[in-house]
């Protein structure tokens, strides 16, 4: 089944505890991205990949780094987690950058405390 | 600084109206506009509109983009409770889809 999938699903955590977010897809996109969801402000991309080793910030890039190694993963991570970065995490791909619709992932809900 | 607008953020309707959803947008290089519904977690890929004036139908779905006045509506008609949901859309910029821009969100709630 075409899918992207998204771990963990639920996240509770400390201040200052590194933690990774795992996106992985199943069906050879070029495109990756990550998006995070907060009540009243809708869905704010975080960092984009257009292709394998092809990184680059979104709107709200700070505090999280992504990196882009295998076609396939996009995994975003928080070096420091604070609790502004409490917020539904989505994960989506895309066969290419340019006219295609994206395909989301399940969602990570992350709690910092 | 790319703008994606939504309106209204809330709408209450009774099973069978007929509900009209707005978003109007200002973002560089326009060249496409997305709808997308979120019922309990991921959004999922409902229209993308390229060409001003030409609907396109989903069952009772449909949409429309005016590239003139910078604004789309998304039409249900003959709502049902599976209608409820949050209807983003969402813009690209720059020069292809990397970089989207989201709205807010139209909250629907269907009574029966």
């Amino acid at each position: 089944e075409a899918q992207v999938t998204q771990n963990p699903r639920y996240l509770i955590t400390v201040t200052g505890k590194k933690l990774t977010v795992t996106c992985s897809q199943n069906m050879n996109h070029e495109y990756m991205s990550w998006y995070r969801q907060d009540p009243g402000l809708g869905l704010r991309q975080i960092y984009y990949s257009m292709n394998v080793e092809v990184t680059d910030k979104g709107d709200v890039p700070e505090g999280y780094k992504v990196s882009r190694k295998e076609k396939r993963n996009f995994p975003l991570i928080l070096e420091s987690p604070s609790p502004n970065q409490t917020s539904l995490y989505f994960c989506a791909s895309s066969l290419s950058g340019y006219y295609n619709e994206q395909f989301f992932g399940p969602g990570t809900r992350l709690t910092v405390l | 600084e790319d703008k994606v607008v939504q309106s209204p953020l809330s709408l209450v309707v009774h099973e069978g109206d007929t509900v009209t959803l707005n978003c109007s947008y200002e973002v560089t290089n326009f060249r496409s506009l997305l709808w997308y519904k979120q019922e309990k977690k991921a959004p999922t890929f409902l229209f993308m509109l390229t060409s001003s004036g030409i609907e396109k139908k989903s069952g009772r779905l449909s949409s429309i983009l005016d590239k003139k006045e910078l604004f789309s509506i998304l039409n249900i008609t003959a709502t049902q409770t599976g209608d409820s949901a949050i209807y983003l859309c969402a813009a690209p910029s720059n020069f292809g889809n990397e970089k989207l821009t989201f709205g807010t969100g139209t909250r629907l709630t269907i009574i029966p």
